[in-house]
């Protein structure tokens, strides 16, 4: 399909560990977002990129997660020395232009730190 | 602080009848909305957006109404649908639609 893809759909990691969630975005799509859903909560809104570039990464929770988007189109969202609050749906969308909103969301990966 | 607040946990409907989806913010810097509907274990999907220089904006069944002074928006659906029952959330951005600030969402559930 030519949708957003995610991967993996489920990780489940021990307190302490790094893992590494991936997100292929549409195809020639220049803005690209990571948002996580807690349970029972709304969307919350992690950082967004322009191309390659993000210009701004105050959603990020703490030091411990970096994201990272190379050749404009694959973002890998990396979580450091996971503790069990960031156990949560990790949601990534893409869009074809760099305003408008997300448009296009990925089916997600459920973490779970335990 | 929640910014963007849908006081409703939850809505039922008749098929047929309309849907009314209410979402209430307060920041008044935020210049644009969106809705979306998700099923489970499935990503969120973009219904429809309103920008603040309108007070409606229609698709199809799905229409968005802004009322800027009451700081309050409201989604549509007619006629309803039992293929519309989902969680509904309302979004809104003061940066052009990019970092969303969700709201927690209603549970629609149209019965037939």
């Amino acid at each position: 399909g030519a949708g957003v893809s995610q991967s993996p759909s489920n990780k489940v990691t021990e307190k302490g560990k790094d893992v590494e969630l991936r997100c292929d975005p549409i195809s020639g799509h220049t803005a690209l977002y990571w948002y996580r859903q807690s349970l029972g909560q709304g969307l919350e809104f992690l950082i967004y990129f322009q191309g390659n570039s993000a210009p701004d990464k105050s959603g990020l929770p703490s030091d411990r997660f970096s994201a990272e988007r190379t050749g404009g189109s694959v973002s890998t969202l990396t979580i450091q020395r996971t503790q069990q609050e960031d156990s949560a749906v990790y949601l990534c969308a893409s869009s074809p232009g760099i305003t408008g909103g997300a448009r296009f969301f990925g089916p997600g990966t459920r973490l779970t730190v335990l | 602080d929640q910014q963007v607040k849908q006081n409703s946990p939850s809505l039922s409907v008749q098929e047929g009848r309309i849907s009314i989806l209410n979402c209430d913010y307060t920041n008044s810097m935020f210049d644009y909305f969106l809705w979306y509907k998700k099923y489970p274990a499935e990503g969120p999907t973009f219904l429809i957006s309103i920008s603040s220089i309108k007070d409606k904006n229609e698709d199809g069944r799905f229409t968005v109404f802004l009322n800027k002074s009451a700081k309050h928006l409201s989604l549509h659906i007619v006629p309803s649908q039992p293929g519309d029952s989902a969680v509904y959330f309302c979004a809104a951005s003061a940066e052009y639609g990019n970092k969303l600030v969700f709201g927690a969402g209603t549970i629609l559930r149209v019965k037939s």
